[in-house]
């Protein structure tokens, strides 16, 4: 089992900063079955990113996602008041490693 | 409006059942695959099981296997998870998401309900 460790845990920085959070797998996966969530207090998740880079559909341009192998990121280019929330990567290369890792809380500083 | 409606939710003892329903709309039913995610309130995201688009294929986590079966009705276009033995750590929030593409079983989630809460207690 594909097992996804997310760093860091807690990011703290101001609007209009720029994020990166880490998505790490315990082997190499294709990265055309990696995901990015958002879920905000009180939400379900939102799909943001699949297949390591592509942005779903009404997400905007600042939310863009890299990586391959085992290292994917997520970047948000400039914080906007909204986007404060728990962050989650996927992989879902193949049933049963339809795994989550273990999120990362981007907070306001 | 794309849409997913979980109910089925509720106080339950250990070691009974309960059955979640997935009411979907606003988009073909038979034409995604479909799953179940868990949350344990304040904690992280679980995957539970996945069905494909026309039942021919499932797949469960390890924590439920042999203990949740996940089905489908297309006429009716619903979603359901049949937990049996519940445990205590079986307490969580319970989504049904849709995949993005359909086609396959194991694929990202674009569209998820609010959840339905199961708790599992004496």
């Amino acid at each position: 089992e594909i097992v996804l460790t997310q760093s860091p845990g807690t990011l703290s920085l101001s609007p209009g900063e720029r994020a990166t959070l880490s998505c790490r797998a315990s082997q190499s996966v294709s990265s055309s079955y990696l995901a990015w969530y958002q879920q905000k207090p009180g939400q379900a998740p939102r799909l943001l990113i699949y297949g390591a880079s592509s942005r779903a559909t009404g997400i905007p341009d600042r939310f863009s996602g890299s990586g391959s192998g085992t290292d994917f990121t997520l970047t948000i280019s400039r914080l906007e008041p909204e986007d404060f929330a728990v962050y989650y990567c996927q992989h879902y290369g193949s049933s049963p490693s339809l795994t989550f890792g273990g999120g990362t809380k981007v907070e306001i500083k | 409006e794309v849409q997913l409606v979980e109910s089925g939710g509720g106080l339950v003892q250990p070691g009974r059942s309960l059955r979640l329903s997935c009411a979907a709309s606003g988009f073909t039913f038979d034409d995604f695959a479909m799953h179940w995610v868990r949350q344990v309130p304040g904690k992280g995201l679980e995957w539970v099981s996945g069905i494909s688009w026309n039942s021919g294929n499932t797949d469960y986590a390890d924590s439920v296997k042999g203990r949740f079966s996940i089905s489908r009705d297309n006429a009716k276009n619903s979603l359901y998870l049949q937990m049996n033995s519940l445990r205590a750590e079986d307490t969580a929030l319970y989504y049904c998401a849709k995949t993005l593409e359909g086609t396959y079983l194991s694929d990202a989630f674009d569209i998820w309900g609010q959840g339905t809460m199961v708790t599992v207690s004496s």
